[in-house]
C-alpha cells in the first residue's frame, strides 16, 4: 500500500516548455486535489477532482489544466511553464464516505519541486 | 473572503521549551485539522478537533478548539528537536462538502539542541 505517489519528483523547465506531473493513489479515494507550496504562502489549491472524470477550479488555476480518466490518477499539466510556476506540488486524496464522523483527512504525496528558468 | 491565519510564521526555541502556534479564522468552522510537515517533507495529519471547546492530547502536544469554534491553538510541551517542522492548521471551505480546505501559511518551529 503505497498512498499517494508522484512523478517526476525534481524538475527544471525552461520558459514555454510543458510538462505533466502524475499523481496515482492506491486507496481507492473519490478526492483528489492539486496545491502548490511557496515560501511564507501555506498551501494553495489549483485544482481539484470529486471523482473520475470531473474537475473543477481551486484558488489559483491560472496556467494549469488538469486530467482525471481513472478514478486512482489524477494529472497536473502545464502548458507553457512560466518563472512564476516555480515551486512545490503537492498531490492530496481524500475519501468521501465517511466511516467515522468527520474524516475530511487528507493524504499527502511527497511532493514534485519544479523549477523554471 | 473566507481565511484562516495563523500566528506566529517563524518560531526559535531552545530544547526544553514550549511552544504554541495559534490559528483564527474568519468564520465558523465545522472542525479543524492540524498538519505537521517536516523540513523537505509533505504535510501529515495530525488531528482533527470537531466540538466547541473540545481539547485533545497527543503526548507534549495539546489541541485546542475555541468555545465559537473560529480559533484554535497547538502547544508543544518541552520542545525535542524531533519537533521541528512547519505546522499547519486547515479548516473546511464553508458551504462545501467537495473536501476542499483552507491552509493557514503555518508555523515554522527550529529548535535548538
Amino acid at each position: 500500500n503505497a498512498g499517494v505517489t508522484q512523478t517526476p519528483k525534481f524538475r527544471v523547465l525552461k520558459t514555454g516548455q510543458s510538462m505533466t506531473l502524475l499523481c496515482a493513489q492506491d486507496m481507492n479515494h473519490e478526492y483528489m486535489y492539486w496545491y502548490r507550496q511557496d515560501p511564507g504562502m501555506g498551501l494553495r489549491l489549483i485544482h481539484y477532482s470529486v471523482g473520475e472524470g470531473t474537475t473543477a477550479k481551486g484558488e489559483v488555476p491560472d496556467g494549469y489544466n488538469v486530467s482525471r480518466l481513472k478514478k486512482q490518477n489524477f494529472l497536473l499539466g502545464l502548458e507553457s511553464a512560466a518563472p512564476s510556476q516555480t515551486s512545490v506540488y503537492f498531490c492530496a486524496s481524500r475519501t468521501r464516505t465517511a466511516i467515522l464522523v468527520y474524516t475530511d483527512t487528507q493524504y499527502f504525496g511527497p511532493g514534485t519541486r519544479l523549477t523554471v528558468l | 473572503g473566507q481565511q484562516v491565519m495563523q500566528i506566529p510564521q517563524y518560531q526559535h526555541v531552545q530544547e526544553g521549551e514550549d511552544f504554541t502556534t495559534y490559528c483564527n479564522s474568519s468564520t465558523t468552522l465545522s472542525n479543524i485539522q492540524w498538519y505537521k510537515q517536516r523540513p523537505g517533507g509533505h504535510p501529515v495529519f495530525l488531528i482533527q478537533l470537531v466540538k466547541s471547546g473540545e481539547v485533545k492530547k497527543q503526548k507534549r502536544l495539546t489541541f485546542q478548539f475555541g468555545e465559537a469554534k473560529k480559533n484554535s491553538s497547538l502547544h508543544i510541551t518541552a520542545t525535542q528537536t524531533t519537533d521541528v517542522g512547519t505546522y499547519f492548521c486547515a479548516g473546511p471551505h464553508r458551504g462545501s462538502t467537495l473536501g476542499r480546505l483552507y491552509f493557514g501559511r503555518g508555523t515554522q518551529l527550529t529548535v535548538w539542541p
